[in-house]
């Protein structure tokens, strides 16, 4: 069972632009983290935030988490063309067990 | 080094056949998890294996699926008597333990087709 919802369900921006997205969830957990998906296949993973976090940076990337709201967004600056793909919030409790969002399509227009 | 990988990558079967599916894990990684992900239900849980430890089953969606890890590495998931909603891409991820904070490493996934 999924986990909670994104949105965006799909997204198309220019390059250049920035592009958020967003992520509910409904349990508590230990911490947050965004996967990206290309053409239907693995996943890579971007960033972890941890439950006791509010911001983290990676690069380009900008995630927030929101613990009393359950929320998290993520978001990309400056975006370009490779950053086309699926993007997937997946939270997890005690153990390593992943419980994903339904995820977001991202379409950067060069 | 190597990633995780995972055989085949494409799997065309008929109802009612069984299939195995195989992952090899990062070397010296611990723990290893199976997902499915498809159309109508996204990326879902399977089951997970860490160390000696029983495996957490609870995300098999039933009785006909089933999974492995031999020797601590390589894990085997068998679908027994296939259907056609069993149709998905079957991902394999594994990570240095079992606790939240590791990142998962994921294969290429197989895509099953069932028929």
């Amino acid at each position: 069972s999924q986990q909670g919802e994104e949105d965006p369900q799909a997204l198309s921006i220019q390059e250049g632009e920035n592009a958020t997205m967003n992520c509910s969830y409904k349990t508590s957990i230990n911490n947050l983290q965004w996967y990206r998906q290309n053409s239907g296949r693995g996943l890579v993973h971007l960033i972890l935030i941890r439950s006791n976090e509010r911001e983290k940076h990676s690069g380009r990337l900008r995630v927030t988490l929101d613990t009393s709201k359950k929320s998290s967004s993520l978001l990309i600056t400056a975006s370009r063309a490779a950053d086309t793909a699926s993007y997937f919030c997946a939270t997890s409790s005690n153990t390593g067990k992943l419980i994903f969002g339904q995820g977001t399509t991202l379409q950067v227009k060069p | 080094g190597a990633g995780v990988s995972q055989s085949p990558s494409n799997k065309v079967t008929e109802k009612g056949k069984d299939v195995e599916l195989r992952c090899d894990p990062i070397s010296g990684h611990t723990a290893l998890y199976w997902y499915r992900q498809s159309l109508g239900q996204g990326l879902e849980f399977l089951i997970y294996f860490q160390g000696n430890s029983a495996p957490d089953k609870s995300g098999l969606p039933s009785d006909r699926f089933s999974a492995e890890r031999t020797g601590g590495s390589v894990s085997t998931l068998t679908i027994q008597r296939t259907q056609q909603e069993d149709s998905a891409v079957y991902l394999c991820a594994s990570s240095f333990t079992v606790t939240s904070s590791d990142t998962q490493y994921f294969g290429p996934g197989t895509r099953l087709t069932v028929l």
